[in-house]
């Protein structure tokens, strides 16, 4: 089955304490991205990455690494969470040339 | 400054009322408009790309339309099962990104 998966999928965490959302899709898809949804703000691109090694910042990116070293694996990164980290996070891939995605089911991240 | 907004925020409809949601937008060389369906607690399901102005797109009970300033989002006689919230986003050619508007959640009573 074509899929986004991402884990995991709910983390409870505390400020400043390391952690890594995984993210990977099985359609050989060249773009990924990242994204955040809050209340009110809607969803908001994170980082984006083309292709194999080839990444960039989105809208919100502060606070946020990401790094793409294989084509289908694109991980978040955040070195030093924040209460202000505390989001709904998804994971995208499209195929070069289109401009539809396709997400993942989303990791809920609560940073106390 | 690429914008888009959806309304109303929430709409509650009994089943087999039909109704519209609107997606208003302003972008920079516009490179496609999309409707997804979102259910609490998963990701954005894909639902339509609409183009360019004119073009309409159909599944089931939903109909997509877009004209230069706008989208709407047809409901034809709905079902429970097509409560959920949906959410519009436009490609803006300008900065290649994808925009998302704030969502309009529907709620269908039986």
């Amino acid at each position: 089955e074509a899929q986004v998966t991402q884990n995991p999928r709910y983390l409870i965490t505390v400020t400043g304490k390391k952690l890594t959302v995984t993210c990977s899709q099985n359609m050989n898809h060249e773009y990924m991205s990242w994204y955040r949804q809050d209340p009110g703000l809607g969803l908001r691109q994170i980082y984006y990455s083309m292709n194999v090694e080839v990444t960039d910042k989105g809208d919100v990116p502060e606070g946020y690494k990401v790094s793409r070293k294989e084509k289908r694996n694109f991980p978040l990164i955040l070195e030093s969470p924040s209460p202000n980290q505390t989001s709904l996070y998804f994971c995208a891939s499209k195929p070069q040339g289109s401009y539809e995605q396709y997400f993942g089911p989303g990791t809920r991240l609560t940073v106390t | 400054e690429d914008q888009v907004t959806q309304s109303p925020e929430a709409l509650r409809l009994q089943e087999g009322e039909s109704s519209s949601l609107n997606c208003s937008y302003t972008v920079s060389g516009l490179r496609g408009l999309f409707w997804y369906r979102q259910d609490p607690g998963k990701g954005p399901e894909f639902l339509f790309t609409l183009y360019s102005a004119g073009e309409e797109k159909e599944k089931e009970r939903l109909k997509a339309t877009l004209t230069k300033k706008e989208s709407f989002l047809h409901i034809t006689a709905p079902k429970p099962e097509d409560s959920a919230t949906y959410l519009c986003a436009v490609h803006s050619g300008n900065t290649g990104k994808l925009i998302f508007g704030q969502g309009t959640t529907l709620q269908v009573k039986p």
